[in-house]
């Protein structure tokens, strides 16, 4: 299991109800990633992490979306008071190095595809 | 917000033919990738190109890039029904890992 994994891989949520998303990256990626793909579309960017530390939280579309990844390993995405717009697949990646390194690529988890009704 | 456009949106050729797909930016980029997503699946990484080479290939995979025109071009050559995938270009900027994807390319490989 070298892989980016996350869980879980569909969840279903009535509006209003706050919903946790699990990450977890390659052992020794120092780099995780969030991105949200709506239907028919391209991921886009929402926060980053180097380590435990947030360093670009940028492209969260609201105060109801939180990031967290206290040891440095896996990361939780949490959406409070979820909104009909919210549904999407929110993907994870990680990559081995910091900002600098020489090494860019950035490997993907299979995604959760949340649905709010 | 979108960097970029891919272009065609959506493309359908005949197995064991080549397949190209274009993708322009807006912003100056340190590295520009190609990355294949299947329906209902993660994204996997194709190739990466550095703002400083022109042209990269890997296996059936060919890449350019014109960073005068903001654009890059993935050659997918003797098309396999395994091909059958939507494409997306990314690209990061100097001192940014985050990455800014297209909108996407829908290939079908037609047995």
């Amino acid at each position: 299991g070298a892989g980016v994994s996350q869980s879980p891989r569909y969840k279903v949520a009535k509006r209003g109800q706050d919903v946790a998303l699990r990450c977890d990256p390659i052992s020794g990626h120092v780099s995780l990633f969030w991105y949200q793909q709506a239907l028919g579309q391209g991921p886009e960017f929402l926060t980053y992490f180097q380590n435990e530390a947030q360093l670009d939280k940028s492209g969260l579309p609201s105060d109801r979306f939180f990031a967290e990844r206290p040891e440095g390993s896996v990361s939780t995405l949490k959406i409070q008071r979820t909104q009909q717009e919210d549904s999407a697949v929110y993907l994870c990646a990680s990559s081995p190095h910091s900002i600098g390194g020489k090494e860019e690529t950035q490997y993907f988890g299979p995604g959760t595809r949340l649905l709010v009704l | 917000s979108q960097q970029g456009e891919e272009d065609p949106q959506a493309l359908s050729i005949q197995e064991g033919e080549n397949a190209t797909m274009n993708c322009s930016y807006k912003t100056s980029i340190n590295n520009l990738q190609w990355y294949r997503q299947n329906s209902g699946r993660g994204l996997v990484h194709l190739i990466l190109i550095r703002s400083n080479e022109r042209e990269k290939h890997s296996g059936r995979l060919r890449v350019t890039l014109d960073t005068s025109k903001k654009s890059s071009s993935l050659l997918i050559t003797a098309s396999r029904a395994a091909d059958t995938a939507s494409y997306f270009c990314a690209t990061d900027e100097w001192g940014n890992e985050k990455l800014t994807f297209g909108t996407g390319t829908r290939l079908t490989i037609i047995p």
